[in-house]
């Protein structure tokens, strides 16, 4: 099993839509979270944590099952500006050295059309 | 507060040519990365560093070197490039205190590098 596995999309949706993520990882004893975004051709960008109780951020909500070492994000009310690719990004450990380490999915593809 | 700062931004070198991407940062970070990215794959981690005089190897470190003589500055080192070294680099760094790795990367703008 990859240590963090994510759908690669392509996901086509319209302005307005809701759009949900999904993201596994493999290690148990992770202990961050984080969801970033990369436009084309351009660095990755922290878009937000992912706290154990869920969080959200205007159109954004992330959500996280321990048990089930489960990650998603969900938009709401698209627009075409969140086209990008969405990391799902995980802290194997909580504290530093290797485990310092961020492991990084190859990313889910989003684009939102008019 | 530039944040993290890469140069070049683009590079063509010929096969066996060396070169030096450098990155600094003003955040005061004590952890420091270097990622490739190759087309439609994710981020593979060549090296990074938890401090100053403090290097290690990632996932795939061959034909790569780096050195960490001051906090701000991670400089990665190709050695005789070869066309499989043909990628985006990034260079990213992190706080970390002995308590919370509550906090994630901060990139550079990435060097796109071809080998031909």
């Amino acid at each position: 099993r990859k240590e963090v596995e994510q759908d690669p999309g392509p996901f086509n949706v319209p302005e307005g839509a809701t759009v949900a993520f999904n993201c596994t990882y493999s290690n148990s004893a992770s202990q961050s979270f984080f969801w970033y975004r990369q436009d084309c051709r351009k660095e990755p960008k922290l878009l937000m944590s992912v706290y154990s109780s869920g969080n959200e951020d205007g159109r954004f909500t992330a959500q996280l099952n321990r048990a089930s070492q489960y990650i998603s994000l969900l938009i709401r009310d698209s627009k075409l500006s969140d086209s990008a690719t969405y990391l799902c990004v995980v802290n194997p450990m909580n504290y530093g050295g290797s485990q310092g380490n961020l492991i990084f999915g190859k990313g889910t593809k989003l684009s939102v059309k008019p | 507060n530039a944040g993290v700062t890469q140069t070049p931004k683009f590079r063509i070198l010929k096969i066996g040519q060396s070169m030096t991407l450098q990155c600094t940062q003003d955040m005061n970070h004590n952890y420091m990365y270097w990622y490739r990215q190759d087309p439609g794959m994710g981020l593979k981690l060549i090296y990074y560093s938890v401090g100053a005089g403090i290097t290690d190897k990632g996932e795939v470190p061959n034909g790569y070197n780096v050195s960490r003589s001051t906090t701000e500055d991670f400089p990665l080192r190709l050695e005789l490039a070869a066309p499989s070294q043909t990628s985006v680099y990034f260079c990213a760094s992190r706080f970390i205190t002995g308590t919370s790795t509550n906090y994630g990367y901060t990139f550079g703008s990435g060097t796109r590098l071809t080998v031909v």
